[in-house]
């Protein structure tokens, strides 16, 4: 089965900041990684999929980049609503991993 | 309005038995499978199977085979996730997600959730 790992675990950034969060596979998945986004007590949120497509209604500060094995989440101007957990996720076959996930909070 | 809507919260005790369901509405049902995702207490997502409303192929997570069992009836929009027997570990929040799949190989991300389920188990 597919792993997948995420970096890092936590960050602290401020609001207008430019964050990066990285997700590694275990092995090649093409472009088929998705991100997620989770406020506290809320369902996930689909941002991304195919690793760089924007999903309708997500603002354009969210980009995604990578292929194969190495994936980046880039929030561009960070918002007070961003702050969040971030997970990866394959969708490559079954079963689909989710990464450990990357808690985003305010400095 | 495309939405999947989630049975409510549940507190049983070990050894019970236990089905919450997730119905679907705004969308051809069967044109998407639906996955299930769970969530203990404080820590992350993890992918628990998915199934397809069209023909009941279903795919599991080595991590949860044997230990819940996915269903769905197609009738009624609905899929559901169950349990035999539950353990006080199964607590947790549990949530469906419809799923397209592409290819053989291929899912897109799962692009509707439901509000989630929390299911409580303890003595």
């Amino acid at each position: 089965d597919i792993q997948m790992t995420q970096s890092p675990s936590s960050l602290s950034a401020s609001v207008g900041d430019r964050v990066t969060i990285t997700c590694r596979a275990s092995q090649s998945i093409s472009s088929y990684l998705n991100w997620y986004q989770q406020r506290p007590g809320k369902a996930p949120r689909l941002l991304i999929y195919d690793a760089t497509s924007l999903e309708s209604g997500v603002p354009s500060r969210f980009g995604g980049s990578g292929s194969g094995t190495d994936f980046t989440l880039t929030i561009s101007g960070l918002q007070p609503e961003d702050f969040a957990t971030y997970y990866c996720q394959h969708s490559y076959s079954t079963p689909q991993a989710f990464g450990q996930g990357t808690k985003v909070e305010i400095k | 309005e495309v939405q999947l809507v989630q049975s409510g919260a549940e507190v049983k005790k070990p050894g019970e038995s236990l089905k919450i369901s997730c119905k679907g509405s705004g969308y051809s049902f069967t044109n998407y499978w639906i996955g299930w995702v769970r969530q203990m207490p404080g820590k992350g997502l993890e992918w628990m199977g998915i199934i397809n409303p069209g023909d009941s192929d279903t795919k599991y997570s080595p991590s949860f085979q044997g230990q819940v069992t996915v269903s769905v009836d197609k009738s009624v929009s609905t899929a559901y996730l169950q349990w035999s027997s539950l353990k006080a570990s199964d607590s947790a929040m549990y949530y469906c997600a419809r799923v397209e799949r592409v290819t053989k190989y291929y899912y897109k991300g799962m692009d509707v959730w439901g509000q989630g389920t929390t299911v409580t188990v303890s003595s």
